[in-house]
């Protein structure tokens, strides 16, 4: 079956720093959709990306869909404290309608 | 519009138990889907229910059931619960048009002693 794998698992920065999470599913995605879960909370939407080579940013977050749309990206420049939490991203198959399979999840900490 | 709403938020039950829970999506959404999230898993799908039928399946055992209302509510039942049951049960609902973004409940944490 799809599989979406997520990397790394855990990452710890300082308030400042940069961030990068990296999402690559083993087959062809139609799109892929990127969630942020703070802790203890539910899964909220952040966006969907659909074209081959897609970038969309929303302020300091810059979300990259790769050419073959099998991986994605979620950089975050500058982090602050309320970026903490671990962010998700879940891929639709090429095959019409399909679930969304969610990856494990990227926790980020932010130390001030 | 109010968001998805899901109870019991918390529930503890034994081994061997059976377990329902509800949630009802948002005004208008006829889709439902049920995620199991435990910290090493990730968030994995159960099912998904569109129009009071179901429309796709994870790769759970037969012990995991649930069914749409034609008002869209939906619910989970778990039947002879094991201890790896114990997760947190997130219930999404979508549109189905435009985006199809996924709007999470809160969640059912469910402890199987």
């Amino acid at each position: 079956g799809q599989q979406v794998m997520q990397i790394p698992q855990y990452q710890h920065v300082q308030e400042g720093e940069d961030f990068t999470t990296y999402c690559n599913s083993s087959t062809t995605l139609s799109n892929i959709q990127w969630y942020k879960q703070r802790p203890g909370g539910h899964p909220v939407f952040l966006i969907q990306l659909v074209k081959s080579g897609e970038v969309k940013k929303q302020k300091r977050l810059t979300f990259q869909f790769g050419e073959a749309k099998k991986n994605s990206s979620l950089h975050i420049t500058a982090t602050q404290t309320t970026d903490v939490g671990t962010y998700f991203c879940a891929g639709r198959k090429f095959d019409g309608y399909s679930t969304l399979t969610f990856g494990k999840g990227t926790m980020l900490l932010v130390s001030p | 519009k109010a968001g998805v709403t899901q109870t019991p938020r918390y529930l503890i039950k034994t081994r061997g138990q059976q377990v329902t829970l509800s949630c009802s999506p948002i005004s208008g959404h006829r889709s439902v889907s049920w995620y199991q999230q435990t910290p090493g898993q990730g968030l994995q799908f159960l099912f998904e229910y569109f129009s009071e039928t179901q429309r796709n399946k994870g790769n759970f055992p037969g012990r995991f059931s649930g069914r749409q209302f034609s008002n869209s509510r939906s619910e989970m039942n778990v039947s002879t619960l094991e201890l790896g049951d114990s997760a947190l049960y997130l219930c999404a609902s979508t549109q189905t048009s435009g985006v199809n973004e996924q709007f999470f409940g809160p969640g059912t944490r469910l402890t199987v002693l």
